[in-house]
């Protein structure tokens, strides 16, 4: 069974500052997908990235990074110059395919709640 | 062009009423999910469709919850004999394609009360 873990309940900075969220996954398929999603205080879930189990390759969108390291299971996130406006929940998702019949899973963490004060 | 909706976007119902839950999903997306989040907690997966059929319904918790999505489109899901444990918000979520490795779209929500 897969599993989210993010150990990170509640982080505050100081707006410019750089964070990182942290996300370990857990999973005994070798083809999985991991995600991003944002929630701000409206509720909606807004979908940042997503990454594939073959290509480690770090991603920068803007002021967010992330960094996927397949040796110790992690997916994290970071925010370069954090904005108030990056006050939010996030959270990470893995998503695991079976072979047969396009069965699946879609896991998300229980989420990090960051809030960027001015 | 418009998102994924949902309705009721609140409900309060009493203990033991049934209650449907509509999602209308982005137009042409061929899967569609349901999930419930709890306050301060993720989405927890409930069933998906591609097209109209439900692929995987292994996140149903009892019985008393269903969900169909008979024409392809448009889905519902039902909680039967509602009891005060199911309030929570229910979100639906649709996708271009058949697996859950794309992109999600989800919709505003279901806030569901149980009195």
């Amino acid at each position: 069974a897969q599993k989210v873990t993010q150990a990170q309940t509640e982080i505050s900075v100081v707006e410019k500052e750089d964070v990182t969220l942290d996300c370990v996954y857990e999973t005994r398929d070798t083809t999985y997908y991991l995600f991003w999603y944002k929630q701000p205080p409206s509720g909606e879930l807004v979908f940042l990235i997503r990454r594939n189990s073959f290509d480690e390759q770090n991603e920068i969108s803007g002021r967010y990074s992330w960094n996927f390291q397949k040796s110790t299971s992690s997916f994290n996130f970071t925010i370069t110059a954090s904005q108030v406006v990056d006050s939010a929940v996030y959270f990470c998702a893995l998503s695991e395919a079976y072979r047969d019949n396009y069965g699946q899973n879609f896991v998300f963490g229980p989420g990090t709640r960051l809030s960027v004060l001015p | 062009g418009a998102g994924v909706s949902q309705s009721p976007r609140y409900k309060v119902t009493k203990r033991g009423q049934d209650v449907a839950l509509r999602c209308d999903p982005i137009s042409g997306h061929v899967s569609l999910y349901w999930y419930r989040q709890a306050l301060g907690q993720g989405p927890e997966f409930l069933t998906y469709f591609n097209y109209e059929a439900q692929q995987d319904k292994s996140g149903l918790p009892n019985d008393r919850f269903s969900a169909e999505r008979p024409e392809g489109s448009i889905s519902t899901l039902t909680i039967q004999r509602t009891e005060q444990r199911d309030s929570a918000m229910y979100r639906c979520a649709s996708s271009y394609r058949r697996t859950a490795h794309n992109e999600q779209f989800f919709g505003p929500g279901t806030r569901l009360t149980v009195l």
